[in-house]
């Protein structure tokens, strides 16, 4: 089963700008996590954000979390050709020990 | 740290033969692990929930008997994908939390399977 609807399917911006990706879902959940996957590769985990938190930063990386809309963006900013990967929200239910996956959102960054 | 790791990290195989993947968690001991499908350009899509000990949990449209999930230790599950077809290629991935923290899972790096 699938959670959650990440928007754009597709992003290619230049170097140096910022991308911002969404991702929305359905149920009550504990956390919502942000994990970055290069083509045929393993997942890597960016951050984590509670149900209770509104904001959170790593680095580069800004994460939103609205829970009264079933909401969280993740913002890059001054994106490099490194950032080039799909990324991935993953939501826990609240009333399941396991976390599923948004659509995801495949992020180009052009030199 | 937590490392999962998974073997192997490609195969091949003949339609109709079966196929083993194993994920270990390295470093820790794994309460829960799980596996992931994903198809290319796609989502992962978890297959299962396993438990050390007990019968895994399969998500709804996965059939238990062509993807034999066993987790006889607290470090070891494998998936078996049996009677494998070519629309069984795909990339498996697994994840392992560690006891009382099931909110945080810890990805293996995932096994490319091709089905001839």
């Amino acid at each position: 089963s699938q959670q959650g609807e990440e928007d754009p399917q597709a992003l290619s911006i230049q170097e140096g700008e910022n991308a911002t990706m969404n991702c929305s879902y359905k149920t009550s959940i504990n956390n919502l996590q942000w994990y970055r996957q290069n083509s045929g590769r393993g997942l890597v985990h960016l951050i984590l954000i509670r149900s209770n938190e509104r904001e959170k930063h790593s680095g580069r990386l800004r994460v939103t979390l609205d829970t009264s809309k079933k909401s969280s963006s993740l913002l890059i900013t001054a994106s490099r050709a490194a950032d080039t990967a799909s990324y991935f929200c993953a939501t826990d239910e609240s009333s399941a020990s396991k976390i599923i996956f948004g659509s995801g959102t495949r992020l180009s960054i052009r030199p | 740290g937590a490392v999962v790791s998974q073997h192997p990290s490609w195969v091949i195989c003949k339609s109709g033969t079966s196929v083993k993947i194993e994920c270990r968690s390295l470093d820790f001991q794994a309460t829960t692990m799980f596996w992931y499908r994903q198809f290319p350009k796609q989502s992962l899509m978890l297959m299962a929930t396993s438990n050390e000990g007990s019968k895994a949990t399969y998500e709804q449209g996965v059939e238990k008997d062509k993807f034999l999930i066993n987790h006889a230790s607290l470090t070891l599950s494998t998936l078996t994908v049996t009677s494998a077809h070519p629309e069984d290629s795909s990339f498996y991935i697994c994840s392992a939390t560690k006891p009382g923290q099931p909110s945080e899972q810890y990805f293996g790096p995932g096994t490319r399977l091709t089905v001839t």
